[in-house]
């Protein structure tokens, strides 16, 4: 069975300050590796990976894939609190279209 | 990417009554999928629809359940039925983005459902 873990649960931290978010996985046939913002109920999709050691980046976040390793960063540098949200995990495996997701991390950034 | 326009945003209903949740896309999509995220939890998929075909239901989901209708390329449908307090989630419509062969989701903006 498909598996994907996201470490911590959750992280309050101050603003200014950079956070890590880890994903580590175990799937089958494995096509990509996608992170989400989750902030009231729809995720809003951040980025998608494909190749090990290409950072993505997009602003104040980036992320960047171990395949070897089997896990995935997420970094956010100079955190606000708009950065708060749940963020997710979720890896893309298999012929069938199966997207298999986290737990996510509950980020909370106080002022 | 396509943009989904879900409803009802929230509701909150009787157990035992049954409950239609609407997903349009505006644009015509191969595949719907079906999500539920139960209080605390991750996103749990209910079902893949495919336009001129029943429904494939994950392990652990029913039709009978969750009634899924897709009568053309562009919409959707689920039916929440013969509701308890379990069922209280949000439930989320999503479409593949299907760059390549990946596929990442695009969200409707989901719909959180109490039943009391």
């Amino acid at each position: 069975e498909d598996k994907v873990v996201q470490s911590p649960l959750s992280l309050v931290v101050h603003e200014g300050d950079t956070v890590t978010l880890n994903c580590s996985y175990e799937v089958t046939n494995f096509r990509s590796l996608l992170w989400y913002k989750q902030e009231k109920k729809a995720p809003t999709f951040l980025f998608m990976l494909t190749s090990s050691g290409i950072e993505k980046k997009s602003g104040r976040l980036s992320s960047i894939l171990d395949k070897k390793e089997l896990f995935s960063i997420l970094n956010i540098t100079a955190t606000q609190t708009g950065d708060s949200a749940v963020y997710l995990c979720a890896v893309n495996s298999g012929g069938y279209q199966k997207v298999t997701f986290g737990t996510g991390t509950k980020l909370q950034v106080i002022p | 990417s396509a943009v989904i326009s879900q409803k009802p945003s929230r509701d909150i209903c009787q157990r035992g009554t049954s409950l239609t949740i609407q997903c349009q896309v505006d644009s015509q999509v191969t595949m719907m999928f079906w999500y539920r995220q139960q209080p605390g939890q991750s996103l749990t998929l209910i079902a893949t629809a495919n336009q001129g075909s029943e429904a494939t239901y994950e392990s652990g989901f029913v039709i009978d359940k969750f009634p899924i209708s897709r009568p053309n390329l562009t919409f959707s449908t689920l039916t929440v039925s013969n509701m308890s307090p379990e069922d209280s989630s949000i439930y989320l419509c999503s479409v593949d983005k299907g760059e390549g062969g990946h596929y990442g989701y695009t969200f409707g903006s989901g719909t959180r459902l109490t039943v009391v």
